[in-house]
């Protein structure tokens, strides 16, 4: 059974602050990993891929992902109240397997 | 570029009719893939197409389901007889089909089942 676990949260941070979501995955055969953003009600919206090890930065996203440990993890810098969503982590090749997602709040 | 879309955005049936969801892709993207999804869950991966041939279906999905895309365009999901257990968010995401492969997402259609 392919997995992908995701701490549902709800992580709660001050505006301003770095929040740091984390995810695992169960299959090595993975090739690349997403971070989605879903606010109550809405579909999810692409925000980050990333396939490499390492980190990959895109505004105030960092992506980090660490293959030998089926690790990958999302850095909000500057979190603002609008960021206050559901992030799901998504795992696979052509076909993706999503976890529960975590709640972020951040609070103004 | 519009993005995807789906219609209709809600639908509530009775339990034992017959409901069917279309899904426009983004016009240049070969892949073409339909997920559900429940409250506090992740979406969940039903079938895929690339171009009008489907290429998996997810072993969680009943003979009551079936789902076409005729000409590698917009893709329709029919779910026959439906029973309560079927209310949730349907999705549909389409991608290029080629490197990373990024999927976006349509609005969904939300199906309640009474």
């Amino acid at each position: 059974q392919k997995e992908v676990e995701q701490n549902s949260g709800p992580l709660s941070v001050p505006e301003g602050a770095i929040a740091s979501l984390n995810c695992t995955y169960s299959d090595r055969g993975s090739q690349s990993f997403f971070w989605y953003r879903q606010y109550s009600g809405k579909s999810p919206e692409l925000i980050m891929f990333i396939y490499s090890n390492g980190d990959k930065e895109d505004g105030r996203f960092t992506a980090q992902l660490n293959k030998a440990s089926q690790y990958v993890s999302l850095l909000i810098r500057d979190s603002q109240p609008s960021d206050s969503a559901t992030y799901l982590c998504a795992a696979g090749t052509y076909k993706y397997i999503f976890g529960t997602g975590t709640r972020l709040k951040v609070l103004a | 570029d519009t993005g995807v879309s789906q219609d209709p955005r809600h639908k509530i049936t009775k339990r034992g009719q017959n409901v069917t969801f279309r899904c426009d892709p983004i016009s240049e993207h070969n892949r073409l893939y339909w997920y559900r999804q429940t409250l506090g869950q992740g979406p969940e991966f039903l079938t895929y197409f690339q171009n009008e041939a489907q290429l998996e279906k997810s072993r969680l999905l009943s003979d009551r389901f079936s789902a076409e895309r005729p000409k590698g365009s917009f893709s329709t999901l029919e779910i026959q007889r439906t029973e309560q257990g079927d209310s949730a968010m349907y999705l549909c995401a389409s991608s290029l089909g080629q490197g990373v492969d990024e999927q976006y997402f349509g609005p969904g259609t939300r199906l309640t089942v009474t």
